[in-house]
């Protein structure tokens, strides 16, 4: 099956700066890339998703990047605020509405 | 975003009871929902998929006779915990799959089980 490996598990970032989280995936036949955010106590909100028909996605500070050849993708939070600290998961699935499978998660702190 | 709403947020139960975790899609039907657990600082763990007027799939070393599921309506899935012990403690979540953003999956708040 699937396996989602993901890094860094922790991030500390100063308030401004940019925060980078990777994630590579095993299954040739995955096509399906969100990320999730997920503050304590709370379920997983979606942010930004990425099919694999385009390589790169931007939704005002935060981009993914697929890269199908070598199995990996990104998620890139630019300017970082406070308010951007939680945990991100990244996952993988076969086809949008296909069970995820989700990596280890990167708790980020956005230092003030 | 489609919104997925769970209920309780918090359950405490006695040991040896069962206890019943309701998952609704408020905005959109979903044929296809997924129940996840998920310990303290730990990743989500998918324990099985509901289907819409069929069986459960459950995945690998998830009792299905511990975890039943139901999913009675394109709106409406149910987790019940059966015979609970203090291992089944934890925080599950369902999410559903919404059509018309493309299968698009969106996560409820979560549910907190705690079994005394």
């Amino acid at each position: 099956g699937e396996n989602v490996e993901q890094h860094p598990s922790t991030l500390s970032v100063q308030e401004g700066d940019s925060a980078v989280i990777k994630c590579t995936y095993s299954d040739s036949a995955s096509n399906y890339f969100p990320w999730y955010k997920q503050e304590l106590g709370k379920g997983p909100q979606l942010i930004i998703d990425i099919r694999s028909n385009v390589g790169e996605k931007k939704d005002q500070r935060i981009a993914v990047t697929l890269n199908k050849t070598a199995k990996h993708f990104s998620l890139h939070i630019t300017e970082t605020q406070p308010e951007d600290s939680a945990v991100y998961f990244c996952a993988a699935s076969k086809a949008a509405g296909n069970k995820l499978t989700f990596g280890g998660g990167t708790r980020v702190l956005v230092k003030p | 975003g489609a919104v997925v709403s769970q209920h309780p947020s918090r359950v405490i139960c006695k040991s040896g009871t069962s206890v019943k975790i309701e998952c609704r899609s408020l905005d959109f039907q979903a044929t296809t929902m997924f129940w996840y657990r998920q310990f303290p600082k730990q990743s989500l763990m998918l324990m099985a998929t509901s289907n819409e007027g069929s069986k459960a799939t459950y995945e690998q070393g998830v009792e299905k006779d511990k975890f039943l599921i139901n999913h009675a309506s394109l709106t409406l899935s149910t987790l019940t915990v059966t015979s609970a012990h203090p291992e089944d403690s934890s925080f599950y979540i369902c999410s559903a799959s919404e059509p018309l953003s493309g299968n698009t999956i969106y996560f409820g708040e979560g549910s907190w089980l705690t079994v005394v």
